[in-house]
């Protein structure tokens, strides 16, 4: 069966720290993957999608950038944090059949 | 720009109540799906619909897509305290290829024992 891991769960870093975040999936190839931000108990917004390795489109500019450096490994990463980049981050994936989301991280910026 | 808006925003009803909450927008979608988040957790899928017209059951949860595709509806009945969380609906295309899903802020529910 298809899983998808996310972590760190929680994070705290200081305003201007570099962000590693990371998302892997199991049991599926060459799945779409996405990344999203949810503001407190509200809705998601969509960051980046990804179709493919390399492959990376941004829906929203911002401080953050995205990677797919292999077929079921998403990254978003940040060389500068914000207080504005503090949310609660999603990865997902899908095949056509609705998001399989993983557990978020939790980002604070202080 | 697609957007969706639900309705109510909170609900805090008492156990065994029936409630609905709707999802509206201006905009046609190829799906629209609905998804239930607990705190900390990632949201689940709860069901997709893809055909204007279409109802799904699941259990006390029935879902409607909207004859124009615009808009969808989920009735729970004799609500139970496990069904308190954050309801979720999200629409886009539909099938192989990148699902952009745009998100409602959500609907928060609380039951009552």
């Amino acid at each position: 069966s298809q899983t998808i891991h996310q972590w760190p769960a929680t994070l705290v870093q200081p305003v201007g720290s570099p962000l590693s975040l990371e998302c892997t999936v199991e049991g599926t190839s060459n799945p779409n993957l996405y990344w999203y931000r949810q503001a407190a108990g509200r809705g998601l917004q969509l960051l980046f999608y990804s179709v493919g390795i390399g492959q990376i489109s941004s829906e929203v500019p911002q401080n953050l950038s995205a990677s797919r450096p292999q077929d079921r490994q998403f990254i978003l990463s940040s060389k500068k944090l914000l207080l504005s980049d503090s949310g609660f981050y999603l990865c997902a994936w899908s095949e056509g059949l609705g998001y399989t989301f993983g557990s978020g991280t939790r980002l604070t910026v202080v | 720009t697609q957007l969706l808006e639900q309705s109510p925003q909170f609900l805090s009803i008492q156990e065994g109540e029936n409630l609905t909450v709707y999802c509206n927008s201006s905009s046609v979608f190829s799906s629209l799906q609905w998804y239930r988040q607990e705190p900390g957790e990632g949201p689940v899928l709860l069901v997709t619909v893809v055909t204007g017209g279409e109802v799904k059951k699941l259990k006390r949860l029935t879902f409607q897509f909207g004859d124009a595709r615009k808009d969808s509806s989920l009735h729970i009945t004799a609500a139970q305290p496990g069904d308190t969380g954050l309801y979720l609906c999200a629409g886009g295309p539909w099938g192989q290829g990148a699902q952009k899903l745009v998100f409602g802020q959500g609907t928060r529910l609380t039951i009552n024992p």
